[in-house]
């Protein structure tokens, strides 16, 4: 079955901590991406990349890192630099074609990732 | 800068009612506009997309409508039934360059049996 898979699902970081979250696309995807989710907020977009070794920083890139080595992956690293890390995170993955047609394609998103602090 | 935003925050509806959701977005000149479904605790479904050369797009008891030049879309859910209590969010993209998107804070729809 095609998808998006992220893991884990639950994710505890201690203070000084670097963790990282995984996100697997199996849909041939070109574009992904990286949202954080608060509660009572909307979805505000960390980092995404178009291509392979190719990222961009979203509107709040401060504190993450990624990578895009292959086409299939783009895991988000979230460092002891990010203050606040507590929330919910989802990966996404759209891309441009259907067959012949050139025209967007609805994003897909994994179940998401939830990171607390202990 | 682009602003997405949802109202109302939150709404209650008997089963079986027709409704209107909207978004409401600050710069007309977007490439083309999503509305998701989220249920608790998972990510998002992609229900519509509508492109900016579009009017409208109906998936079965959804339709989605987009008015650029005043900024807005709806989604209209008909015959509302307690499976469709959800979070729905719409998302635009702002132009054909970047695969960026920008999201609305959401409406949470319960309907209620």
């Amino acid at each position: 079955d095609g998808g998006i898979t992220q893991s884990p699902k639950y994710l505890f970081r201690k203070e000084g901590q670097n963790v990282t979250l995984s996100c697997e696309q199996n849909l041939n995807h070109d574009a992904m991406y990286w949202y954080r989710q608060d509660p009572g907020q909307g979805l505000r977009l960390i980092y995404y990349s178009q291509i392979v070794n190719d990222f961009q920083k979203g509107d709040i890139a401060e504190g993450y890192s990624v990578s895009r080595e292959k086409k299939e992956s783009f895991p988000l690293t979230v460092t002891s630099a990010q203050k606040n890390p507590t929330a919910f995170y989802l990966c996404a993955s759209s891309t441009l074609r259907a067959g012949t047609v050139i025209a967007d394609q609805p994003q897909h998103f994994g179940d998401g990732t939830r990171l607390s602090i202990l | 800068k682009q602003e997405v935003t949802q109202i109302p925050a939150a709404l209650s509806v008997p089963e079986g009612e027709n409704l209107v959701l909207n978004c409401s977005f600050t710069d007309s000149a977007i490439y083309n506009l999503q509305w998701f479904r989220q249920d608790p605790g998972k990510g998002l479904t992609s229900l519509l997309l509508i492109q900016s050369s579009q009017r409208e797009q109906t998936s079965g008891r959804l339709n989605a409508s987009l008015d650029k030049s005043s900024g807005r879309s709806t989604l209209y859910i008909a015959a509302s039934q307690p499976g469709d209590s959800a979070t729905y969010l719409c998302a635009v993209r702002q132009d054909s360059g970047t695969y960026k998107y920008i999201f609305g804070t959401g409406t949470r729809l319960k309907v209620l049996a």
